[in-house]
C-alpha cells in the first residue's frame, strides 16, 4: 500500500542533458509535493515543491511538473551536472503540519 | 543550514538496552519530526510534535516514544532496542508556523546511524 511510488531505482544521464525523475501517488488527499536530494551520510536536502493548485514550479535548473488527474509528478533537471549525482526522493503532504510520505528514491548518476 | 543537530551521530548498542537520540534546533520552529531510513523503504515517519508536550504517532511508531519538554529539543527513545531498529534516524523541522498557509517544507538534520546487535 505504498502511497508514493518512484518506480525507477536508478537513472543514468549524460552531463549536460536533461534528467527526468518520475513519481506517482495514490492518495487523493495529498495536496503538496516536494523533492529532496540526498548524498550518502547526509540528511535529505529540500530542492523544490509544488502545491496541488499549480501544474508547474521552476527554480533555476529544477522544474517540477504536476499532473493531478494522473496523480503523477516529475522533476526535470536541465542541464544535468556531476554534482547532481545523488538519491532523489519524492514526498507528499496532506496539508498542515503532518509528516511527509516519501517514495523509495531514485539514484541519479550523471555520466561525464 | 537549518540549524538542526543530532546526537549521537553514531551508536552501537545491544538488544534490550534503552537508547535515546536527541534532536536540537536553533530555529525556534514549532513542528519537529523523527523519521527512519532503511534500504528499500525511503524515509518513514516515526513520531512528530506540534509543540512542547504535544506529540503524535507516525507510520512506524511501535517500539518508540518521544518527548518534547522544550521547543528546541525533541528526544526519541527506544525503550528496549531490537535488531529491527537498526537504521538511520533523521530529525526534521517544518517551515510552517502556527496558522501558516505555506507548504510543509521540512529541513533535515544530518542523521544518527544506530546499530543494534
Amino acid at each position: 500500500d505504498q502511497q508514493v511510488k518512484q518506480n525507477s531505482p536508478s537513472l543514468s544521464v549524460q552531463e549536460g542533458r536533461i534528467s527526468i525523475l518520475n513519481c506517482d501517488y495514490t492518495n487523493s488527499m495529498f495536496d503538496y509535493f516536494l523533492w529532496y536530494k540526498k548524498y550518502p551520510a547526509e540528511g535529505p536536502t529540500f530542492l523544490i515543491s509544488i502545491s496541488s493548485i499549480k501544474d508547474k514550479n521552476e527554480d533555476g535548473r529544477f522544474t517540477v511538473f504536476l499532473n493531478k488527474s494522473a496523480k503523477h509528478l516529475s522533476l526535470h533537471i536541465v542541464p544535468s551536472q556531476p554534482g547532481d549525482s545523488a538519491v532523489y526522493f519524492c514526498a507528499a503532504s496532506k496539508g498542515g503540519a503532518d509528516g511527509l510520505t516519501f517514495g523509495k528514491g531514485t539514484h541519479l548518476i550523471i555520466q561525464p | 543550514d537549518a540549524g538542526i543537530t543530532q546526537s549521537p551521530r553514531h551508536k552501537v548498542t545491544e538488544t534490550g538496552t534503552p537508547v535515546t537520540l536527541r534532536c536540537h534546533q536553533t530555529e525556534n520552529h514549532r513542528y519537529m519530526y523523527w523519521y527512519r531510513q532503511d534500504p528499500g523503504h525511503g524515509l518513514r515517519l516515526i513520531h512528530y510534535s506540534y509543540g512542547v508536550k504535544d506529540t503524535d504517532k507516525g507510520e512506524v511508531s511501535d517500539g518508540y516514544s518521544v518527548s518534547r519538554s522544550k521547543t528546541e529539543d525533541f528526544l526519541l527513545t527506544l525503550e528496549s532496542a531490537t535488531s529491527s531498529q537498526t537504521s538511520v534516524y533523521f530529525c526534521a523541522i517544518s517551515s510552517l508556523s502556527g496558522g501558516a498557509v505555506s507548504g510543509n517544507e521540512q529541513f533535515f538534520g544530518p542523521g544518527t546511524r544506530l546499530t543494534v546487535l
